[in-house]
């Protein structure tokens, strides 16, 4: 079964650019999430989708980020315009919950994509 | 809010060691536990889990005992190699449900020499 795919793996721009993130989630996953790791700290949820809806997006900068989830299948994560702080490890996530109550479903990380921004 | 805490690192052990990682978490709602473990280059893979309280996951060695009422999930593996050498992460689902985004601790390196 092939795993979450996130292109690219790499990312360097200068601030004030903008930089987009594709994420593939394992197939048949509802659920979706897009985490930041900043460098010595644990991930940290900035968006989650069920199918192509948002379920909690209450941890995104809305003035700068902004991600999308068309067809319920692949996801984009887009910032715009970047800054300094932004530099982290973005990580896709899945998982096989689809709704209807409490699920323990695991959820999948794909590699990340590591940014810096100069 | 949730939260969780796990024990700063780095640790460093010697190979056949007992291996004890503690976390702590937040005691809202019900949530599920889970230790996640991201060796060298690689991403971030599940190493165990446990869904309610008094349930012990465990995977290559390694075991986690949901503790309710001391809000811990600490880590532990009798006898660790070198090859355990990665960072450990301890993280919590919201107290809505499985399916919420998990919050995870600061990570804890893990070194093991031989």
């Amino acid at each position: 079964e092939a795993g979450v795919a996130q292109s690219p793996r790499y990312k360097i721009i200068e601030k004030r650019q903008s930089v987009a993130f594709w994420c593939n989630p394992i197939s048949g996953h509802a659920t979706l999430y897009w985490y930041q790791q900043i460098l010595g700290q644990g991930p940290k949820l900035l968006i989650q989708f069920q199918n192509n809806g948002v379920v909690d997006d209450s941890q995104l900068p809305k003035d700068r980020f902004s991600a999308e989830r068309l067809k319920g299948v692949d996801s984009t994560l887009k910032i715009q315009p970047a800054k300094l702080e932004d530099s982290a490890v973005y990580l896709c996530a899945s998982s096989l919950y689809s709704g209807g109550g409490l699920s323990t479903d695991t959820q999948y990380f794909g590699p990340g994509t590591r940014l810096t921004v100069l | 809010g949730n939260s969780v805490t796990q024990m700063e690192g780095p640790v460093t052990l010697s190979e056949e060691a007992f291996l004890t990682i503690n976390c702590t978490y937040t005691a809202t709602g019900y949530p599920s536990l889970f230790w996640y473990v991201q060796y060298p280059g690689e991403g971030l893979q599940l190493l165990l889990k446990a869904t309610k309280a008094d349930d012990k996951g465990s995977n290559k060695g390694f075991e986690a005992t949901y503790r309710k009422e001391t809000t811990s999930f600490h880590l532990e593996k009798g006898s660790v190699q070198v090859s355990d050498s990665a960072v450990y992460f301890c993280a919590r689902t919201g107290s809505g449900g499985g399916a919420d985004g998990l919050t995870f601790g600061k990570g804890t390196h893990l070194i093991i020499q031989p």
